[in-house]
């Protein structure tokens, strides 16, 4: 059973437009959550992360939105850029006796057009 | 300049063969990481360890060992128990083991069957 999901495998979008990618998750234990970004071959880079005790953090052109009683967040991108085409993958951390435990979802293939 | 290097880039492992992917990281960080990532799909948490000689099996451990002799290194070594290998490697590192302490991730290796 996937307790994070990325509905969408996919997204286009036209340079300086935003971009959206959408994570929803099903424990309510989870208390961080967190973005990487993926290039082919390429290990994921940490791109922002947000606490569950927060609704919103930014990052310059990165913000992401934490709705819990939706048990949703996103990711939004403004202005998207050409080089910000790659895999997006949203994860969620429970901490427990065993330490840091990630949890991935499947990615988002983004694709930004010039 | 600091970082996770993981070793080969590209593996091939013949049937019944045992093979070990390196990761080596001079971040001085405590945990360490290792994660699978087949076509189209999320990272799956294989084994982690939080200090030396110390490591706790994820999500999918059957058919894998590692050790953790020194802070640096995490070795995984892929058995011959592991029936479907193919995939890629990912390894990570963090400071600590809280979520607020994003993991790192090396460039991974890609193993396949001969």
């Amino acid at each position: 059973d996937q307790q994070v999901k990325q509905n969408s495998p996919s997204l286009s979008v036209q340079e300086g437009r935003i971009s959206i990618l959408n994570c929803d998750y099903t424990n309510s234990m989870f208390d961080y959550f967190l973005w990487y970004k993926k290039y082919p071959a390429e290990g994921p880079t940490f791109l922002i992360s947000i606490s569950s005790i927060k609704d919103k953090n930014e990052d310059g052109r990165f913000t992401v939105f934490l709705n819990k009683s939706a048990k949703h967040l996103s990711l939004h991108i403004v202005p998207s850029q050409p080089g910000d085409s790659a895999v997006y993958f949203c994860a969620a951390s429970l901490f427990g006796n065993a330490g840091n435990m990630l949890t991935f979802g499947g990615g988002t293939r983004l694709m930004v057009k010039p | 300049d600091g970082g996770i290097t993981q070793s080969p880039k590209y593996l091939f492992r013949k049937e019944g063969q045992n093979v070990t992917l390196s990761c080596e990281q001079n971040l001085n960080h405590d945990a360490m990481y290792w994660y699978r990532q087949d076509p189209g799909q999320g990272l799956r948490l294989i084994y982690y360890s939080q200090i030396v000689n110390d490591f706790q099996k994820g999500d999918i451990a059957e058919g894998y060992s590692v050790s953790r002799e020194k802070k640096e290194s995490f070795p995984l070594t892929v058995t011959s128990a592991q029936k479907n290998p193919t995939a890629f490697y990912l390894c990570a590192s963090s400071i600590g083991d809280r979520g607020s302490q994003p993991q790192h991730f090396g460039d991974g290796t890609r193993l396949s069957i001969l």
